[in-house]
């Protein structure tokens, strides 16, 4: 069964150093997404990604965080300057169609800790 | 403002014994309503989509159920391999595809 990858599973970083997280979706999906999951709390909609663009973001996804699309298959989002609270589960998610008619498929997720 | 609330936030069962979970939603309109399954430390795997009152889903030992204001997840005769957290997400008509999640419902089955 197709499955979305997400590398690396687990990532420590110094407060204020960069971190890419990366993301192989679905080879045939078109919607790619990023949420995060902050220890005990509910899973957050960070940014959607359709046709090589942002098409929505939350208010999470702020000017410390990007999307690219480097090439035909890899999906990252690079967070330009670590902060404690950025420590979350971060999981890549991506769809075949808008609508979501039929749910995502999501990643086993990248543990981010920043120290 | 749109919320998605889901109860109990944890459930103790013993195997074989059945129950519900519930999400309730206060939305201005439901495109869709979605059931996850998610294991500790892996993401959320799609069980159910539903999109009007009355529609039922099924897969093995779960059933989702909707109405106008609320969803249940039945589970009947549980067994250990279904404990993990079960997350429901909803849909707003006229406003933004993403889905906005509930805080889940965390189920353990014992043997």
């Amino acid at each position: 069964e197709p499955e979305v990858t997400q590398t690396p599973s687990h990532q420590v970083t110094q407060m204020g150093q960069e971190v890419i997280l990366r993301c192989v979706p679905i080879s045939n999906h078109l919607y790619f997404y990023w949420y995060r999951q902050i220890l005990g709390q509910k899973v957050e909609f960070l940014v959607s990604f359709y046709n090589n663009e942002i098409s929505e973001k939350s208010e999470i996804f702020d000017d410390q965080f990007s999307v690219e699309r480097p090439d035909g298959s890899n999906f990252t989002l690079k967070i330009r300057s670590t902060k404690l609270e950025d420590s979350a589960m971060y999981f890549c998610a991506s769809s075949g169609t808008g609508g979501e008619n039929y749910g995502y498929t999501f990643g086993s997720g990248t543990r981010l800790t920043v120290v | 403002e749109d919320q998605v609330t889901q109860s109990p936030e944890a459930l103790r069962l013993q195997e074989g014994e059945s129950s519900s979970l519930n999400c309730s939603y206060t939305v201005s309109g439901l495109r869709g309503l979605f059931w996850y399954r998610q294991d500790p430390g892996k993401g959320p795997e799609f069980l159910f989509t539903l999109y009007s009152a009355g529609e039922e889903k099924e897969k093995e030992r779960l059933k989702a159920t909707l109405t106008k204001k609320e969803s249940f997840l039945h589970i009947t005769a549980p067994k250990p391999e279904d404990s993990a957290t079960y997350l429901c997400a909803v849909q707003v008509r006229g406003g933004s595809y993403i889905p906005t999640f509930g805080r889940g419902t965390s189920l353990i089955v014992h043997p």
